[in-house]
């Protein structure tokens, strides 16, 4: 079983929709956890932290679920600027130091 | 937000070729480095943790003698891949964490190996 699993999509949505991604982790000592953004052939770029009561950052929420080790993406209005893959990240603490295990990742795609 | 730098951006080279990977933070000072590998469609995986000063800790299945990392400087980490062959064509991501303890990586932009 992969450590972070998540739909690979795509998900092709029109501009102003909605749309949410999955992730879930299999280790129950993970301490924190990210969805970074990643465009075609560039690096991953933080696009929030994710904590346990939820967060939103403008039209971005994400939720976070311990018990059922599950985490959360919302997108409200999509935006064409949204298309990327979507990583979700988690933290783990390992040896004195911090590893981050990625998603392969969630492909969006938003037409116009 | 914090900075760093990769250099190359893009490398081609023949195979049985080395090739050196910088990673620099450009505003901070980074006690820790790590070093991925992308392979296309793929995720990130990590290759090696590097803490300044001491030796590098390497992910299993990743040959150290092969993918030599230096930690030299708090703001300077380097990946060589000696010998390069066709199979190690791949992104290669170096990240740096501050000594904030906030748990985050920043990301360089990448280099993209190409042997031929």
């Amino acid at each position: 079983r992969k450590e972070v699993e998540q739909d690979p999509g795509p998900f092709n949505v029109p501009e102003g929709a909605t749309v949410a991604f999955n992730c879930t982790y299999s280790n129950s000592a993970s301490q924190s956890f990210f969805w970074y953004r990643q465009d075609c052939r560039k690096e991953p770029k933080l696009l929030m932290s994710v904590y346990s009561s939820g967060n939103e950052d403008g039209r971005f929420t994400a939720q976070l679920n311990r018990a059922s080790q599950y985490i959360s993406l919302l997108i409200r209005d999509s935006k064409l600027s949204d298309s990327a893959t979507y990583l979700c990240v988690v933290n783990e603490a390992w040896g004195g130091y911090n590893k981050l295990i990625f998603g392969a990742g969630t492909r969006l795609a938003v037409h116009p | 937000g914090a900075v760093v730098s990769q250099h190359p951006s893009w490398v081609i080279c023949k195979s049985g070729t080395s090739v050196k990977i910088e990673c620099r933070s450009l505003d901070f000072q980074a006690t820790t480095m790590f070093w991925y590998r992308q392979f296309p469609k793929q995720s990130l995986m990590l290759m090696a943790t590097s803490n300044e000063g001491s030796k590098a800790t390497y992910e299993q299945g990743v040959e150290k003698d092969k993918f030599l990392i230096n930690h030299a400087s708090l703001t300077l980490s380097t990946l060589t891949v000696t010998s390069a062959h066709p199979e190690d064509s791949s992104f290669y991501i170096c990240s740096a964490s501050s000594t904030s303890g906030k748990n985050i990586q920043y990301f360089g932009a990448g280099t993209r190996l190409s042997v031929l």
